[in-house]
């Protein structure tokens, strides 16, 4: 079964540097996302990604934040000078549609990537 | 707006005790998704549910079982004899049909103890 792929599961950065998370989507989906859960705690939305252009994001998504799909497969999340509080884990999803069609909806999560900034 | 309330922060249960998990939503659309997910210690995100909202018909899946109730607005989910492996965080969220997010809820952390 197709599934989405996040590297590293890990990442373990200095504050002030700049990371980039990356992720593979389910080969034929269109949407594309990223969610933060800080530890502990529930999980946020960040942002959401479609042809090329951010379609909706959440207040969380500041300047330092910043969506890309550089090629056909790879979505990736930078944080451009980390802070203590970006520590969380990060998940990424990919659906087919955009979920206007009732039945069609499906968001599928990868398995995350934990970002601990010291 | 929209909003996720799960009111249990923690339950614990004894092995085959059935439990549920309480879920109550905030929206003002009139069509929207929920949706249940697990997230076992290891911390991946795992499906559990989607429920549109037009069909409140309630669903059972092997231990696991779905109560809707739109008048209340609530999603609840109860699992039949709990096992450890059920042991993990459930989080319910809630997706407006022309939106793209999910809203989650805070979660509740269910330890079924042997």
């Amino acid at each position: 079964e197709p599934e989405v792929t996040q590297t590293p599961s890990h990442q373990v950065t200095q504050m002030g540097q700049e990371v980039i998370l990356r992720c593979v989507p389910i080969s034929n989906h269109l949407y594309f996302y990223w969610y933060r859960q800080i530890l502990g705690q529930k999980v946020e939305f960040l942002v959401s990604f479609y042809n090329n252009e951010i379609s909706e994001k959440s207040e969380i998504f500041d300047d330092q934040f910043s969506v890309e799909r550089p090629d056909g497969s790879n979505f990736t999340l930078k944080i451009r000078s980390t802070k203590l509080e970006d520590s969380a884990m990060y998940f990424c999803a990919s659906s087919t549609t955009k979920g206007q069609r009732l039945d069609s909806y499906e968001q599928y999560f990868g398995p995350g990537t934990r970002l601990t900034v010291t | 707006a929209q909003k996720v309330t799960q009111a249990q922060t923690e339950i614990s249960v004894v092995e085959k005790e059935d439990v549920t998990l309480d879920c109550v939503y905030e929206t003002r659309d009139t069509t929207y998704y929920l949706f249940w997910y697990k997230q076992p210690p290891s911390g991946e995100l795992v499906f559990l549910i989607r429920r549109n909202s037009f069909d409140e018909q309630n669903e059972i899946s092997g231990r696991y079982s779905w109560n809707f109730q739109k008048s209340t607005s609530s999603f609840n989910f109860t699992i039949t004899a709990s096992q450890v492996v059920d042991s993990a965080v459930y989080f319910c969220a809630l997706r407006p049909l022309y939106g793209q997010n999910f809203v989650f809820g805070p979660g509740t952390r269910l330890s079924v103890l042997p």
